[in-house]
């Protein structure tokens, strides 16, 4: 079974920039969630969603993110503009309902750096 | 303050020793996880516990509800067990992560 896919692993771009990060879940899995990892800390939730519906987004700064997850399988988190402060790894993860217990699978992730 | 924290950081063994990484949190949760980060980024799902303890190959993990702590403990341990190893308590529908700790195994 294959597990969640990202894409890119890597991106490099200058500031004011635009850039997105594609995300194809575990098929099957309703629940995604895009984190966002600073070196040398853990993961923190950017966004959860409960197949199409953005469940909770209280932590994405909607000023420059957004994200979409269209008919409920791959998403899509875009920033625009980068800031040097974005420079962070962005990962996805899925698991077949959002509840406490379920086991999260995550992706490999994507390498933002910001210039 | 983090309402995960996790001890030590960074810890360096030599291979066979036996490890322990401890985690404290302070809200109510439904289920605490470990998980192991590799080089690379790849977070792998270690244990789910909600009380008592858990057993997999050379890996325990143990949680005290009442105290409100957890430890993961390695036995023999090995260089392949080097990896960044994080603490996660899930509850309403929300988890929220340890800062990890650094494991280095030194052959």
């Amino acid at each position: 079974e294959a597990g969640v896919v990202q894409s890119p692993r890597y991106k490099i771009i200058e500031k004011k920039q635009p850039v997105a990060f594609w995300c194809n879940p575990i098929s099957g899995h309703n629940t995604l969630y895009w984190y966002l990892q600073n070196l040398g800390q853990g993961p923190e939730l950017l966004i959860r969603y409960e197949n199409e519906e953005a469940v909770d987004d209280s932590q994405l700064p909607k000023d420059r993110f957004s994200a979409e997850r269209l008919k409920g399988v791959d998403s899509t988190l875009k920033i625009q503009p980068a800031e040097l402060g974005d420079s962070a790894v962005y990962l996805c993860a899925s698991s077949l309902g959002g509840g406490d217990t379920d086991t999260q699978y995550f992706g490999p992730g994507t390498r933002l750096t910001v210039l | 303050k983090n309402e995960v924290e996790q001890s030590p950081q960074n810890l360096t063994a030599q291979e066979g020793e036996f490890i322990t990484i401890n985690c404290s949190y302070s809200v109510g949760i439904s289920a605490l996880h470990w998980l192991q980060q590799h080089p690379g980024g790849g977070i792998v799902s270690l244990f789910m516990l909600s009380s008592g303890k858990k057993k997999h190959g050379r890996l325990i993990a143990t949680i005290n509800i009442q105290e409100k702590h957890s430890s993961l403990h390695i036995t023999a341990s090995h260089p392949r067990d080097s990896a960044v190893y994080i603490c996660a308590v899930s509850a309403n529908n929300d988890m929220r992560f340890g800062a990890g700790t650094r494991l280095t195994v030194k052959p």
